[in-house]
């Protein structure tokens, strides 16, 4: 079956430092969406990507979809101690029969 | 708009025991799903329902089980329940499934802990 996988599975970087995590599934998506849960809280949407190559920002995130709808990445500009968290992808395959898989998330550390 | 809810928020059950966990999406949403969360295994999908249809089903045992209501309000049902079954139970809803309206909004989730 469909596996999600993200590296790293934790990261931990000092206030203002650029962080990325990585989503890769082993099968093509037909849509792929960000979560971020807050410790203790519970996962909050952030964006969805469904077009090849797509790349959408959100002020100090940038989110892109591979070409071969595989892979995505997360990308945080200046990291700020309310970034902490961790983040999940979320993919649904190139069929809408298709539950979503999760991936195992990337627990972000921001040190201040 | 109200989001998710999800009630009981916190169950305390032993061993052996039956439990339904309740969950009421946002006011127009149709699909529900339901996840188990648990620090080793990450987010790991149970079911998800469309208009009171399951439509998914994950890997769990047949002890969980799952309906929704032509209101879409949805509930969980785990009978039996084992000390592994101790865990965060999410549910999320979004319009409908596929595409554009495929957004899951999270509640807050039912946290579990079998004795």
């Amino acid at each position: 079956g469909q596996q999600v996988m993200q590296i790293p599975q934790y990261q931990h970087v000092q206030e203002g430092e650029d962080f990325t995590t990585y989503c890769n599934s082993s099968t093509t998506l037909s849509n792929i969406q960000w979560y971020k849960q807050r410790p203790g809280g519970h996962p909050v949407f952030l964006i969805q990507l469904v077009k090849s190559g797509e790349v959408k920002k959100q002020k100090r995130l940038t989110f892109q979809f591979g070409e071969a709808k595989k892979n995505s990445s997360l990308h945080i500009t200046a990291t700020q101690t309310t970034d902490v968290g961790t983040y999940f992808c979320a993919g649904r395959e190139d069929n809408y029969g298709q539950n979503f898989v999760f991936g195992p998330g990337t627990r972000l550390s921001v040190l201040p | 708009k109200a989001g998710v809810t999800q009630t009981p928020r916190y169950l305390i059950k032993t061993r052996g025991q039956q439990v339904t966990l309740s969950c009421s999406p946002i006011s127009g949403h149709r699909s529900v799903s339901w996840y188990q969360q648990t620090p080793g295994q990450g987010l790991q999908f149970l079911f998800e329902y469309f208009s009171e249809t399951q439509r998914n089903k994950g890997n769990f045992p047949g002890r969980f089980s799952g309906r929704q209501f032509s209101n879409s309000r949805s509930e969980m049902n785990v009978s039996t329940l084992e000390l592994g079954d101790s865990a965060l139970y999410l549910c999320a809803s979004s319009l409908s499934p596929g595409g554009l309206t495929d957004t899951q909004y999270f509640g807050p989730g039912t946290r579990l802990t079998v004795l």
